[in-house]
C-alpha cells in the first residue's frame, strides 16, 4: 500500500511569493492534516480537512489556507511569503475518526529567501 | 505556550542500553498520548500510544509509563540499538473533545553508540 506523497519535496522561494503544497493521501483515507516543522518552534499543527471540510485550524495567520478535493488529495497555500515560513511541511493522512493514527509522509521542505 | 515540554533534548546511551525520554502535559482534556519516531529526511512514524485508563504499555522494545495524576508520561526503550538513532516526540490530543489536532513536544534526538 502506497504511502503518503508530498509534492514538491524541495522548494525555493522568495519574499512576497506564493506557494502551494500537494499531499495525495493513504488510499481510503479521507482525513489529511497538515503541520509546519521548524527547529525552533517544533511541530505545529496547521489545519485538518476531513471530506473536502475544514474541522480544525491551528493558530496560524490567514496567509497559510488549505483545500481538499473530493478524491481526499489536499493542498496547502501560503500566501504573501516570508523568511519565517522557511520549514518543513509535513502531510498526515488518517481514516478520519478522532484519536486515530496519523500517517506522515516525508514532507516538503520549503526555503524563502 | 508549549503544553507539551519533552525532555531531555538530545540523548546518548550505549547499545544495550535503556533509553528515557520524558513528556509533561498542562491540558487536562489531553486523553491521547502517542510517540512518534523520525529519521531524518522522513516523516515522524508512530511508534506507540496509551490512553490514561492505563499506566503502563509494552510494544516489543518500547514501553509508555503514564501518570495521569502528575500529568506526566514516558517512554523507555530497552536494549537500545544504533538503529534507534531518531528524534523522538511526544504528543497530545484531546479526542474526547474531538480534536483532531496533535500537540506535539519539542523533540529529543537519539544516539546510541555502537
Amino acid at each position: 500500500k502506497a504511502g503518503v506523497t508530498q509534492t514538491p519535496r524541495y522548494l525555493i522561494k522568495t519574499r512576497g511569493q506564493q506557494v502551494t503544497l500537494s499531499c495525495s493521501p493513504i488510499s481510503g483515507h479521507r482525513s489529511v492534516s497538515w503541520y509546519q516543522q521548524t527547529p525552533g518552534q517544533g511541530l505545529q499543527f496547521l489545519f485538518e480537512y476531513f471530506s473536502e471540510t475544514q474541522r480544525n485550524k491551528g493558530n496560524f495567520p490567514g496567509r497559510f489556507s488549505g483545500r481538499q478535493f473530493s478524491n481526499s488529495r489536499s493542498e496547502m497555500n501560503v500566501s504573501t511569503l516570508e523568511l519565517g515560513d522557511s520549514a518543513l511541511y509535513l502531510c498526515a493522512s488518517s481514516f478520519g475518526q478522532v484519536g486515530g493514527t496519523q500517517y506522515f509522509g516525508p514532507g516538503t521542505r520549503l526555503t524563502v529567501l | 505556550q508549549q503544553q507539551v515540554k519533552q525532555s531531555p533534548q538530545s540523548l546518548i546511551v550505549q547499545k544495550g542500553g535503556i533509553s528515557i525520554i520524558n513528556c509533561a502535559y498542562e491540558n487536562t482534556a489531553f486523553d491521547y498520548f502517542p510517540w512518534y519516531q523520525q529519521f531524518p529526511g522522513k516523516g515522524p512514524a508512530l511508534l506507540i500510544a496509551i490512553r490514561p485508563d492505563v499506566s503502563e504499555k509494552k510494544e516489543g522494545r518500547f514501553t509508555i509509563s503514564f501518570n495521569k495524576s502528575a500529568k506526566q508520561f514516558s517512554l523507555h526503550i530497552m536494549d537500545s540499538q544504533p538503529g534507534d538513532s531518531a528524534t523522538y516526540f511526544c504528543a497530545a490530543s484531546s479526542t474526547g473533545a474531538g480534536s483532531y489536532q496533535l500537540t506535539f513536544g519539542k523533540g529529543t534526538k537519539l544516539s546510541v553508540i555502537p
